[in-house]
């Protein structure tokens, strides 16, 4: 059974500084994907990863994968109070019926203090 | 935007009643999936759906049912609500072949 790990669950760092979010997980996993949500709301998709080595950026978030560590990294570059959010990994695997399923670490939850 | 809908959006309920929720998308998607939401435990996946009539358990699926008689509503039923079942539920739904999900907005239930 696919376990996801993130750390750490709560983060809360000064406006321009870097900080990394990680996800470990513990069995193969082929992709993996970031969420974000924002209190209330309900869950954006950021990144998927699909290989080893992959690696994302779009603004100051860039997500990296190591398949075979079994590890990716969120790292956030001059953080700016609009990251403020949970940030959530999801490994893929498959169900025996063939379906995909992702699951979801615990969270990070982000607040960048000005 | 994928279409998809959840209702009610909120909801107060009592102990021992049933309780559905109801996941509407409009784009003929195949795959649709049911999770809960609580502090400390990230998503997890109750009950999920890869056709009509094809459904499936997830991880935490006691005390939840599932029914999907046409491709774009997937509902999801606690047939005795119980006060451990006060969650956020979000629906989901997957392109086939595609990747990830989209998430509906949400369904905030509470039992007392």
């Amino acid at each position: 059974e696919l376990k996801v790990e993130q750390n750490p669950l709560f983060l809360s760092m000064q406006e321009g500084k870097n900080y990394t979010i990680y996800c470990n997980y513990s069995t193969t996993s082929d992709r993996l994907y970031w969420y974000r949500q924002d209190p209330g709301k309900s869950l954006e998709s950021l990144f998927v990863l699909l290989s080893n080595g992959a690696v994302k950026q779009e603004g100051r978030l860039m997500a990296s994968l190591d398949t075979k560590a079994r590890l990716s990294t969120l790292h956030i570059t001059a953080a700016v109070h609009d990251l403020s959010a949970t940030y959530f990994c999801a490994p893929r695997t498959i169900y025996p019926s063939g379906t995909y399923k992702y699951i979801f670490g615990t969270g990070t939850r982000l607040k960048v203090l000005a | 935007d994928a279409g998809i809908t959840q209702s009610p959006r909120h909801k107060v309920t009592e102990t021992g009643t049933p309780v559905t929720l109801r996941c509407h998308q409009t784009e003929n998607h195949r795959y649709m999936y049911w999770y809960r939401q609580d502090p400390g435990h990230g998503l997890r996946l109750i009950h999920y759906s890869y056709g009509v009539k094809d459904t499936d358990k997830g991880e935490v699926s006691d005390g939840y049912s599932v029914s999907r008689s046409k491709t774009e509503d997937f509902l999801l039923t606690l047939e005795s609500a119980t006060s451990s079942q006060t969650s956020v539920y979000f629906c989901a739904i997957r392109y086939r072949g595609g990747d990830g999900y989209t998430f509906g907005s949400g369904t905030r239930l509470t039992v007392v």
